[in-house]
């Protein structure tokens, strides 16, 4: 069936370093969503991508979406403590508008 | 309400029972979704709602889960005769506008439920 991967699953980084996730499908995407969740939260959305080889910023977050539409990636810059977190992509099953797949996420901590 | 609430936050229950999982989109949302979270994974997809109809069910794992949304609003996920493997986290989510697939989907803080 289709599938969302992530790699990779854990990330340490050291206060300051950058950190990048990457984001692949086994089809097609129509588009993809990255969401956030704190240690104990829930997921919060980040952002959409839609278009092929869009690339999407905000703040220190740069979000890439291939040119294929089946892979993406995340990058922080100079990371903080504030990034902690799991980053999750997720595209939507092809034949059902509300039904997401999401990947299992990387779990980024930051030593400060 | 200012987000999507979920109720109970926490259920502990034996082996063979049904439970009942609420939850409360944000007003006026159109569509509503339930995933089912395990620890260290993202979250997985179960069914999801447009107004009161459900428009795909295909996450659910058996015949014991269910889920309603009769009047468009409150949803409820009903699990009968839990297992051991049911024990996760529940979480309801709801968007805007009936493409979900497509927008921002905003989540509750779940339902750890718990079965001995």
């Amino acid at each position: 069936g289709q599938q969302v991967m992530q790699i990779p699953q854990y990330q340490h980084v050291q206060e300051g370093e950058d950190f990048t996730t990457y984001c692949n499908s086994s089809t097609t995407l129509s588009n993809i969503q990255w969401y956030k969740q704190r240690p104990g939260g829930h997921p919060v959305f980040l952002i959409q991508l839609v278009k092929s080889g869009e690339v999407k910023k905000q703040k220190r977050l740069t979000f890439q979406f291939g040119e294929a539409k089946k892979n993406s990636s995340l990058h922080i810059t100079a990371t903080q403590t504030t990034d902690v977190g799991t980053y999750f992509c997720a595209g939507p099953k092809g034949g059902s508008q509300g039904n997401l797949i999401f990947g299992k996420g990387t779990k980024l901590s930051v030593k400060p | 309400g200012a987000g999507v609430s979920q109720s109970p936050r926490y259920k502990v229950t034996k082996r063979g029972q049904d439970v009942a999982l609420r939850c409360d989109p944000i007003s006026g949302h159109v569509s509503l979704y339930w995933y089912r979270q395990a620890l260290g994974q993202g979250p997985e997809f179960l069914t999801y709602f447009n107004y009161e109809a459900q428009q795909d069910k295909s996450g659910l794992p058996n015949d014991r889960f269910s889920a309603e949304r009769p009047e468009g609003s409150i949803s409820t996920l009903t699990i009968q005769r839990t297992e051991q493997r049911d024990s996760a986290m529940y979480r309801c989510a709801s968007s805007g506008w009936g493409t979900g697939g497509k927008e921002t989907q905003y989540f509750g803080p779940g339902t750890r439920l718990l079965v001995l």
